[in-house]
């Protein structure tokens, strides 16, 4: 049973390119949560998505960034014209159901820099 | 809107020294989870804490969870250089989303 996949693991974008971030949950897991970690910080909590569903997304900026997980595929991390301040580290992590009694396990991250 | 505070933020120890970590939480929550963190790397699961008065143990770490004083500790007896890493403890956030929220992490370095 692979864990939690992220890609591409390293990403590099100039300033004002789109940057796509891909996250696979594993098998049976339908609940997927993304946290941004600046360097030197803890993880600051954007958005959880079940399939099809945003439930939160009050930790997502207002402009530029949008989360989806469709019924097929994996989910993606959307940040338009990126600037200096989105480089980070960008983990998603899945759950079989709603926090709570279960354990949500983390990918390996993608790390975002932009120049 | 939970807040989470750990301290200490850096932590340097001896080998063979014990310490604790210490996790406060501002709301009601009586689930919380701690993991390490590697320099760039992801998170690693350590603990997953249920219920008041959980106290769970692995190798030279163990960490409980007071949910009435909103406290969980991770404890470190003798610690040995493989220990050295960043430890965030995680508490859900249930009135918002069942989230987890972390603190903002302890870097332990132990020293030989």
């Amino acid at each position: 049973n692979a864990g939690v996949m992220q890609n591409p693991r390293h990403l590099v974008r100039r300033r004002g390119q789109e940057a796509r971030l891909r996250c696979s949950p594993m098998k049976g897991h339908s609940h997927v949560y993304w946290y941004r970690q600046l360097p030197e910080e803890g993880l600051k909590f954007m958005v959880y998505l079940q399939k099809e569903n945003i439930i939160d997304e009050s930790g997502m900026p207002k402009e530029r960034f949008s989360a989806e997980f469709p019924k097929e595929g994996p989910s993606i991390l959307r940040i338009q014209q990126v600037v200096r301040g989105d480089s980070a580290a960008y983990f998603c992590a899945s759950s079989p159901a709603q926090g709570g009694n279960t354990e949500a396990f983390f990918g390996q991250g993608t790390r975002l820099t932009v120049v | 809107e939970l807040k989470v505070e750990q301290n200490p933020l850096f932590l340097s120890m001896q080998e063979g020294k014990n310490y604790t970590i210490y996790c406060n939480y501002s709301t009601t929550s009586d689930r919380l989870y701690w993991y390490r963190q590697d320099p760039g790397k992801s998170l690693e699961s350590l603990f997953v804490l249920l219920s008041n008065g959980a106290v769970k143990q692995e190798g030279r770490l163990m960490a409980s969870l007071d949910t009435k004083a909103r406290l969980s500790t991770l404890h470190i007896t003798a610690a040995v250089h493989d220990l050295s890493a960043t430890y965030f403890c995680a508490p859900l956030d249930q009135e918002y989303g069942n989230k987890l929220v972390f603190g903002a992490g302890t870097i332990l370095r132990v020293k030989s």
